[in-house]
C-alpha cells in the first residue's frame, strides 16, 4: 500500500514570495491533517479536512495560508506571502478511523 | 490551550538497558494516546497507540497507559543504537475519531553502543 506522497521535498523562497505544498493521501483515507513543524517542536495541526469538506482550521493564519482539497483526495497548502517564520517542515498525514494517522515525508521550507 | 508535556532530553542509555519515555498530557477527556518515533530529518512513524489503562506490549515496545494520573509512557527493551530518534507523544482532542492529535515535543533518546 502506498504511503502519503507530498512534494516538493524541499523548498527555498525568499520572503514575501508564495508557495505551494502538494499531498495525496493513503488510499481511502477521508481524512487529511497539514501540520507544521518547528525544528525542536511537535508537529502541530494547521487545518484538517474530512473529505472535501474542513473540520478545523483554527490555527491557520488565514491572512497568509490557504489549503483546498478539491474532490476529497489532493490537497494542496498555499502561503502567500511567506515570512521569515514560516521556515519549517510542512507535513501531510492521513487517517482512516481511530485517530490513527500516517505522515508523509513532509516539504522542508526555507524563507529568506 | 491542551498540552501534551515531555522531558527534551538527551535521554542517553546504553545498548542493551531499558529506555523509559514519558509523557503526560491535561485534558483529562482525551481517550487515545500514540507514540511516534521521529528519525533527524524523516517524519514521524506511529509505533504504538494505546486507549485503554494499563500495558499494551508490541515487540520490544510497551505503552503504559494511566487516565487517572494523565500520564503515559513508553518503555524500549534491549535498546539499540537504531532506537536513536526522537519520540513525540501525540494525545487526541475529544470528542474521540478523526481528530487532529496534539503532540509534545518530543524526548530525544540516544543509544550509546
Amino acid at each position: 500500500e502506498a504511503g502519503v506522497a507530498q512534494s516538493p521535498r524541499y523548498k527555498i523562497i525568499e520572503k514575501r514570495q508564495s508557495v505551494a505544498f502538494w499531498c495525496n493521501p493513503i488510499s481511502g483515507h477521508a481524512t487529511l491533517y497539514w501540520y507544521q513543524q518547528i525544528l525542536g517542536q511537535g508537529p502541530k495541526l494547521l487545518i484538517q479536512f474530512q473529505n472535501n469538506g474542513v473540520v478545523d482550521d483554527s490555527q491557520l493564519p488565514k491572512d497568509r495560508f490557504s489549503a483546498e482539497r478539491l474532490k476529497g483526495v489532493d490537497s494542496t497548502l498555499k502561503i502567500q506571502p511567506a515570512k521569515l517564520e514560516d521556515s519549517a517542515v510542512y507535513l501531510c498525514a492521513s487517517s482512516l478511523s481511530a485517530s490513527e494517522q500516517f505522515f508523509g515525508p513532509g516539504t522542508r521550507l526555507t524563507v529568506l | 490551550q491542551k498540552e501534551v508535556e515531555q522531558n527534551s532530553g538527551p535521554l542517553s542509555v546504553p545498548e542493551g538497558a531499558i529506555a523509559s519515555l514519558n509523557c503526560t498530557y491535561s485534558d483529562r477527556v482525551s481517550q487515545s494516546f500514540f507514540w511516534y518515533r521521529q528519525y533527524s530529518g524523516k517524519s514521524p512513524e506511529l509505533i504504538m497507540s494505546i486507549y485503554s489503562n494499563g500495558d499494551k506490549e508490541d515487540g520490544r515496545f510497551t505503552a503504559q497507559l494511566n487516565k487517572a494520573s494523565q500520564y503515559v509512557s513508553l518503555l524500549i527493551r534491549d535498546s539499540q543504537p537504531s532506537d536513536s530518534a526522537t519520540y513525540l507523544c501525540a494525545v487526541d482532542r475529544p470528542p474521540s475519531g478523526n481528530t487532529p492529535l496534539v503532540f509534545g515535543k518530543g524526548t530525544r533518546l540516544s543509544v550509546i553502543a
